[in-house]
């Protein structure tokens, strides 16, 4: 089956820092990927689209200076998480869209604990 | 603007016991609706997909049904097991076609004791 990676599986900073979030898909080309924000006990919300060679497109009240997105090939996808605060806390989930199906597959997430 | 809302939030059951999870929608114009698993600290796995054109889809002890015109799913689970203990996550597409957009519901975490 497809396959998505995530890197890395958690990730503890300093607040102010930046983070980058790698998403792979492993066997399969991705023109698009989605990157999702879950809290605590809640569920997936959208944050952003990530486009292959193109611009991201964010959700309503996502900040792109914040989270910047770069669909650099056709198998990765990078989350920045800049100036990190506490609040940014959460565990990030990507997906991508395999090129002819319908079916996501979602990637193993990202825990980010910001100090 | 869609939304998606999962009953109940949480379920306990003996194992054995077959079970269903509901998902309700509030805009009938989906494209299709996907059933998800999670493990606690873990991504997603896509259990089951619907087409809007379909009523049902099944996979093993899982049934999944669509009734778009009462904005309703189930999740069927037969003869539970512990290893189905989980979370599972409904979902749909933004607007009426396949934009590979997903809106969650907030999920039914389940437990199955042995």
């Amino acid at each position: 089956g497809a396959v998505v990676s995530q890197h890395p599986s958690r990730v503890i900073c300093k607040s102010g820092t930046s983070v980058k979030i790698e998403c792979r898909s492993l066997d399969f080309q991705a023109t698009t990927m989605f990157w999702y924000r879950q809290f605590p006990k809640k569920s997936l919300m959208l944050m952003a689209t990530s486009n292959e060679g193109s611009k991201a497109t964010y959700e309503q009240g996502v900040e792109k200076d914040k989270f910047l997105i770069n669909h650099a090939s056709l198998t990765l996808s990078t989350l920045t998480v800049t100036s990190a605060h506490p609040e940014d806390s959460s565990f990030y989930i990507c997906s991508a869209l395999r090129e002819g199906s319908e079916t996501q597959y979602f990637g193993p997430g990202t825990r980010l604990l910001v100090l | 603007k869609q939304e998606v809302t999962q009953i109940p939030a949480a379920l306990s059951v003996p194992e054995g016991e077959n079970l269903v999870l509901n998902c309700s929608f509030t805009d009938s114009a989906i494209y299709n609706l996907q059933w998800f698993r999670q493990d606690p600290g873990k991504g997603l796995t896509s259990l089951l997909l619907i087409q809007s054109s379909q009523r049902e889809q099944t996979s093993g002890r899982l049934n999944a049904s669509l009734d778009k015109s009462s904005g309703r799913s189930t999740l069927y689970i037969a003869a539970s097991q512990p290893g189905d203990s989980a979370t599972y996550l409904c979902a749909v597409p933004h607007g009426s076609g396949n934009t590979g957009k997903l809106i969650f519901g907030q999920g039914t975490t389940l437990q199955v004791k042995p």
